[in-house]
């Protein structure tokens, strides 16, 4: 398996624009999870699907940060408008949930610098 | 709500020591904990897992014990490499995951 794929590994946009950040999940698996890193606070929680519907949002910071699932291999995290403030890298981890191994696999990353 | 807290923030040791890296966590009520490896500008890369039941798990140089009711993991690393340097971060499963702040541990040639 290639494991948890993100696209694009890195993004700069100015302030105001779209941002659209993607992930193709491990095959499989059954819950996806969309994360923030920043060096002030850590790697944050944004939301977490299992089976496709979204079960936590509570960490998506406000309106402007939405998140979908349409299929078992597609996500995508949204960000409109963007601001300088979301500038983090973005990560995207999956995990098989019913065999107990509970193992989580991370994507790469998506660098977001908005100007 | 799960607080996760990893000491020391940063480590330097020189090449061959053995060292351990700590967690402790708030809340007992957990299904497992997973310890990640991340280098400098990439992903997290899971190293161990430790479910609830066991005590410890071991993978080549390293060993992470678990002890549920003080709310304590370590994670040693023996003959500590210079290609072991990087972010060491715990991540515990109760209700949600959570994860610590991580170690930024630096081995020296």
């Amino acid at each position: 398996d290639a494991g948890v794929i993100q696209s694009p590994r890195h993004e700069v946009t100015e302030m105001g624009q779209e941002v659209t950040l993607r992930c193709k999940p491990i095959s499989g698996h059954n819950s996806l999870f969309w994360y923030r890193q920043t060096m002030m606070r850590g790697l944050e929680l944004l939301i977490y699907f299992n089976n496709n519907v979204p079960i936590d949002d509570s960490g998506m910071p406000e309106d402007r940060f939405s998140a979908k699932m349409p299929n078992a291999s597609f996500s995508t995290l949204k960000i409109q408008p963007s601001e300088p403030r979301d500038s983090a890298v973005y990560f995207c981890a999956s995990r098989e949930d019913s065999t107990g191994a509970n193992v989580l696999t991370f994507g790469a990353g998506s660098r977001l610098t908005v100007l | 709500k799960q607080e996760v807290t990893q000491i020391p923030a940063a480590l330097s040791v020189p090449e061959g020591e053995n060292l351990v890296l700590n967690c402790s966590f708030t809340d007992s009520a957990i299904y497992n904990l997973q310890w990640f490896r991340q280098d400098p500008g990439k992903g997290l890369t899971s190293l161990l897992l430790i479910q609830s039941s066991q005590r410890e798990q071991t993978s080549g140089r390293l060993n992470a014990s678990l002890d549920k009711s003080s709310g304590r993991s370590t994670l040693y690393i023996a003959a500590s490499q210079p290609g072991d340097s990087a972010t060491y971060l715990c991540a515990v499963q109760g209700n949600m995951l959570t994860f610590g702040g991580g170690t930024r541990l630096m081995v020296k040639p």
